[in-house]
């Protein structure tokens, strides 16, 4: 059980250039997120799945595209990279029922757009 | 809209002083989540506890405790004797309750950094 993981952990792009972020859990988790974290601003959703086969939109979504691939994958591309998108991403998966709520995170992409 | 504030952006104690770690929320929904998250120095992010708008019971867990008081709308983290190892940026979160096959999004507040000094 390796609960959230994310590929790569550590990303240069140039501007202008695409990726995409990958993760994946391992857990039966419905519900799947990707953030951003920059330096005060705390997380900020950029886009959710409550469930396989459905995404939308968070916080911070321009820029972005998902895609919830299956019910363990959730990826997150950038088609053009902008230095505006340097940022650490966390991916987080959520198990919501009734009393019972559990919730991992990822261990971070530390992306830098030059 | 949903919004989360934590007005404290760096506390900085003592080993052993006790420290209360502030936020306050707003929301129109009447069921709601509340979230606290620690990030240590590390970088992961560490879901520590979750409590519902209809408990208002504080919640003790070893050195940790919270106080949820939905008259302020506040849900005040409490670390007693507090350590080194408790040195990390701690996150509040807020959540709408799930309705079948709706959203369950999670606003964060931007965060306080604890720092333990031996």
């Amino acid at each position: 059980n390796a609960g959230v993981t994310q590929t790569p952990k550590f990303q240069v792009l140039k501007t202008g250039q695409s990726m995409t972020l990958q993760c994946a859990q391992d857990m039966n988790h419905n519900s799947m997120y990707w953030y951003r974290q920059d330096p005060g601003m705390g997380l900020r959703l950029i886009y959710y799945s409550a469930s396989e086969g459905t995404t939308d939109k968070g916080e911070v979504p321009n820029g972005y595209n998902v895609s919830r691939l299956n019910k363990r994958e959730f990826s997150l591309r950038l088609e053009s990279a902008a230095p505006s998108q340097t940022s650490v991403y966390f991916c987080a998966s959520r198990f919501l029922a009734g009393v019972t709520d559990t919730q991992y995170f990822g261990p971070g992409t530390r992306l830098t757009v030059l | 809209a949903q919004k989360v504030t934590q007005a404290q952006t760096e506390i900085s104690v003592v080993e052993k002083e006790d420290v209360t770690l502030d936020c306050v929320y707003e929301t129109r929904d009447t069921t709601y989540y509340l979230f606290w998250y620690k990030q240590p120095p590390s970088g992961e992010l560490v879901f520590l506890i979750r409590r519902n708008s209809f408990d208002e019971q504080n919640e003790i867990s070893g050195r940790y405790s919270w106080n949820f008081q939905k008259s302020t709308s506040s849900f005040n983290f409490t670390i007693t004797a507090s350590q080194v190892v408790d040195s990390a940026v701690y996150f509040c979160a807020l959540s709408e309750a799930m309705i079948q096959g709706g959203s369950e999004k999670l606003v964060f507040g931007k965060g306080t950094k604890l720092t333990v000094n031996p």
